[in-house]
């Protein structure tokens, strides 16, 4: 049974509207969120990451929200821009080691 | 070069081949992973190093064995694999091991097809 899920296999938004991704997690003792970015033909790239002890984190475009009591995580991107089209993981870290979902496509139309 | 690197970007080998995958860390890191990516599913930890030696081995079938010769290197060698085995292999290296928040630097993949 999956243990990091991304139940949107897909997205599309608005050029300059906000993208939201979306990840639920079963298990509670996770301590360590983050997001990861994949262009085709590249390998995943670290976007951001939350701690477990707080609910928010911001980055520029990118925020990301923890709802610990949920069990879901999620990531805002505004304005979203062109280059922002990629598939998008979230992880769950118990002790340094990543649990990853399925991964999230979204396109940004221009 | 800078990051992470790997070797071949594409491989296509038969059953009855022997194949070795690189990997090849430039970030001073301690510790070294093998990823394997199958279509629709998520990326599966295969196996973990930390200062070249194997911390973690996640039931992988032994036709996949791994080698860490150094902290800046890292191979996968494969051996009469089956086609259900092709998928996208990604090597990724972190500072050390189960330290949280410490982040992880993925290499670009292998995309393996077994005939």
């Amino acid at each position: 049974d999956q243990q990091v899920k991304q139940n949107s296999p897909s997205l599309s938004v608005q050029e300059g509207r906000i993208s939201i991704l979306n990840c639920d997690y079963t298990n509670s003792m996770f301590d360590y969120f983050l997001w990861y970015k994949k262009y085709p033909a590249e390998g995943p790239t670290f976007l951001i990451s939350i701690s477990s002890i707080k609910d928010k984190n911001e980055d520029g475009r990118f925020t990301v929200f923890l709802n610990k009591s949920a069990k879901h995580l999620s990531l805002h991107i505004v304005p979203s821009q062109p280059g922002d089209s990629a598939v998008y993981f979230c992880a769950a870290s118990p002790l340094g080691r990543y649990i990853f979902g399925t991964g999230t496509r979204l396109k940004v139309l221009a | 070069e800078t990051g992470v690197t790997q070797t071949p970007r594409h491989l296509v080998m038969g059953m009855t081949n022997k194949k070795s995958l690189k990997c090849e860390q430039h970030l001073g890191h301690n510790a070294m992973y093998w990823y394997k990516q199958s279509a629709k599913k998520p990326l599966e930890l295969m196996f973990v190093y930390s200062l070249e030696e194997r911390v973690e081995n996640n039931s992988v079938p032994s036709r996949f064995s791994p080698e860490c010769p150094n902290s800046s290197h890292l191979f996968l060698h494969l051996h009469t694999l089956q086609p259900e085995d092709s998928a996208l292999y990604l090597c990724a290296s972190s500072q050390a091991t189960g330290t949280p928040g410490d982040t992880q630097y993925f290499g670009p993949g292998t995309r393996l097809t077994v005939l």
